[in-house]
Formats: C-alpha cells, structure tokens, sequence
C-alpha cells in the first residue's frame, strides 16, 4: 500500500540544466499538487492538476516551470535553466479529491540543488 | 478566498508541559481544517482534520484540536509534550470549492528535556 512516490530524493543540476521531479500519487488518487518549500518557510503552492487537465497554477512562475499529469504515469514538475534560486525541496501531495474534504497525502520530496 | 495564520513561528516547551499551538482561519465558506507535522528531511504527514460534526476532533499521537467557529481558530494541544514531538506543525484550510489547500507558515516544536 504504498503511499505518494517522488523520485529522486535528491537532485542536484547545474546552472542552465533541466531539473524533472516525478509523483506517482497514491492508488486511486486523481488529484495531484505541487508544493515548494525553502528553509525557514512555509509551503508555497505551485499547482494542482487532475488527469490530463491543469486545474490551478497560479503558484507557478511564469517562465521555466511547467508541470503535467498524463493519463499513464507520474506527474511531472519540470524546471528548464535552472538557476541558484531554485534550490529547494519540492514536495507532491495527492487526494480522492471530491469536496475538498479528502486530506492531501505528502511524499517525502524531492531537494534541488543548484549549484 | 481563505488563509491561515500560526501565531509563533518557534515554540518551545518543556517535556512533559502542556503543547498549544495556534491556528487562525479566514474563510467566507465553512471550512476544513487539517493539521499536519513533518519531521526532519520527510514530507507532510496528517496529524488531524476537521471537515463536519464534533468540534473537538482527536489525531494521532495525543494531538487534539478544537473547531472555534466564532473565533475562527483551530488550535492544536497536546496535555503532555514528549521528546519525540520535536517537529514543524503546519495547519492548513481548503473548503467545499475548489479542492484548494493554503498551509499556513509553521510553528517548529522544540521540546526541552
């Protein structure tokens, strides 16, 4: 019964590489959302997608970051170019969804390091 | 649109003293509240929610917190803090709209043996 799978644990890129963090949700969650996390600070959210559909990615900077959730396989936060600031532990949560009542369910998330 | 606020960024209480940690909520619709803990280099686990029905709702280890409509908070307490609850609490909303989450900034335990 395993729970919310991110992989890898630890990421480290450089300057101007591509950095890609995978979710595989929970069985039978169809609701998955991205968090980013810095020392000393709350969760910031990032964005929330359903099967094949974006619902919500206000927390998203505009440009470098994009993130998606096929019909077949994980979710995938992807990051072109990084840069220093992107540093961070980037944590996927997944629910039933419904009402808003289902909890999220956290994965163990994934620490970039750019150097 | 909803929020949360934890009063207290670092808490620190002595083994064995009362644990209360502060939640405040803004929400225009009923809310659900949820507290979560992560311990170090591990993601969020839930602690406790409140969705409907008794206000005063019981979590995993010894965690209580109780659904104050009118002073819009969800406090979590514990009687008696063990060693073992050194951790970052977050506290969280999301309603019937939406099935969006907002985590409020974190209150970090320290228990003083």
């Amino acid at each position: 019964n395993a729970g919310v799978m991110q992989n890898p644990r630890h990421l480290v890129r450089r300057r101007g590489q591509e950095a890609r963090l995978r979710c595989s949700p929970m069985k039978g969650h169809s609701h998955v959302y991205w968090y980013r996390q810095l020392p000393e600070e709350g969760l910031k959210f990032m964005v929330y997608l359903q099967k094949e559909n974006i619902i919500d990615e206000s927390g998203m900077p505009k440009e470098r970051f994009s993130a998606e959730f096929p019909k077949e396989g994980p979710s995938i936060l992807r990051i072109q170019q990084v840069v220093r600031g992107d540093s961070a532990a980037y944590f996927c949560a997944s629910s039933l969804g419904g009402e808003g009542n289902s909890p999220l369910h956290f994965g163990n998330g994934t620490r970039l390091t750019v150097t | 649109a909803q929020s949360v606020t934890q009063l207290g960024s670092h808490v620190s209480v002595s083994e064995g003293a009362l644990v209360l940690l502060r939640c405040n909520y803004s929400s225009s619709v009923p809310p659900y509240l949820f507290w979560y803990v992560q311990y170090p280099n591990q993601g969020l686990q839930l602690l406790l929610k409140y969705t409907t029905g008794a206000t005063l709702v019981k979590g995993i280890n010894g965690f209580e917190a109780e659904f104050k409509k009118s002073e819009t908070s969800f406090h979590l307490t514990k009687p008696s803090a063990h060693m073992s609850d050194a951790a970052e609490y977050f506290c969280a909303v999301s309603t019937n709209t939406g099935n969006q989450f907002y985590f409020g900034t974190g209150t970090s335990l320290t228990v003083i043996p």
